[in-house]
């Protein structure tokens, strides 16, 4: 089946620095997004998600971009902290009674 | 607010035995999630339930697995008989409204079967 996949597996920023997490997705019909967040030990943590009707909404430090003509994904990080250190998730979920699919996961490393 | 609840935390077992995992959603929430983790495979939906009942099971790798959610605010994974290839760490998330609002995940266990 189609899935979500992520170009970088792993994203190594200086702490203060601005990241960037990108993900492809290649169901055409997928409307709603979701960024999620999982540290080591943890369960994914909810981070931002949009809808297919809009192409950028911003949270605390957090802003996800749709593209939906090339169906692009991504997640940008303002000014990282140590504590942005995790892998991220992107996962979209088809039309209808579809559920998520997940991206295989970012790791992001800040470096001090 | 406590958050999605997943017991037990770590289970080693071995091979052939029985393994139960249980969740309690997010009190008010009506869609529950299972799913599997694996470094190979990732994130992998299992099955969904949406007021108690299952919807799509279609993830479940076997007729070994099976789910129950007997009332809102319980749910178990059984996997009998368990195998090596089972070891993973099995996430519970629940949400408000199904599929496509944000799903909740519980802190997951962690399973080896040796």
């Amino acid at each position: 089946g189609e899935s979500v996949g992520l170009h970088l597996p792993t994203l190594s920023v200086q702490e203060g620095d601005n990241s960037i997490i990108n993900c492809a997705y290649s169901n055409s019909a997928s409307d709603y997004f979701i960024w999620y967040k999982q540290e080591s030990g943890k369960g994914p943590q909810f981070i931002i998600d949009i809808r297919s009707n809009m192409d950028k909404r911003q949270g605390q430090r957090v802003t996800v971009l749709l593209n939906k003509t090339v169906k692009h994904l991504s997640l940008q990080i303002a000014a990282t902290q140590p504590g942005d250190s995790a892998v991220y998730f992107c996962a979209d979920k088809g039309g209808g009674a579809d559920g998520l699919t997940f991206g295989k996961g970012t790791h992001l490393i800040i470096q001090p | 607010d406590a958050g999605v609840i997943q017991s037990p935390r770590h289970e080693v077992t071995e091979m052939g035995q029985e393994v139960t995992l249980r969740c309690k959603p997010i009190s008010g929430h009506n869609s529950l999630f299972w799913y599997r983790q694996t470094m190979m495979r990732g994130l992998e939906l299992l099955i969904y339930f949406n007021n108690n009942v299952p919807i799509d099971d279609s993830g479940m790798p076997e007729d070994r697995f099976s789910a129950k959610m007997p009332n809102a605010s319980f749910s178990t994974l059984k996997i009998q008989p368990s195998e090596p290839r089972d070891s993973a760490v099995y996430f519970c998330a629940s949400s408000f409204g199904g599929l496509g609002n944000i799903q909740y995940f519980g802190a997951g266990t962690r399973l080896s079967v040796l």
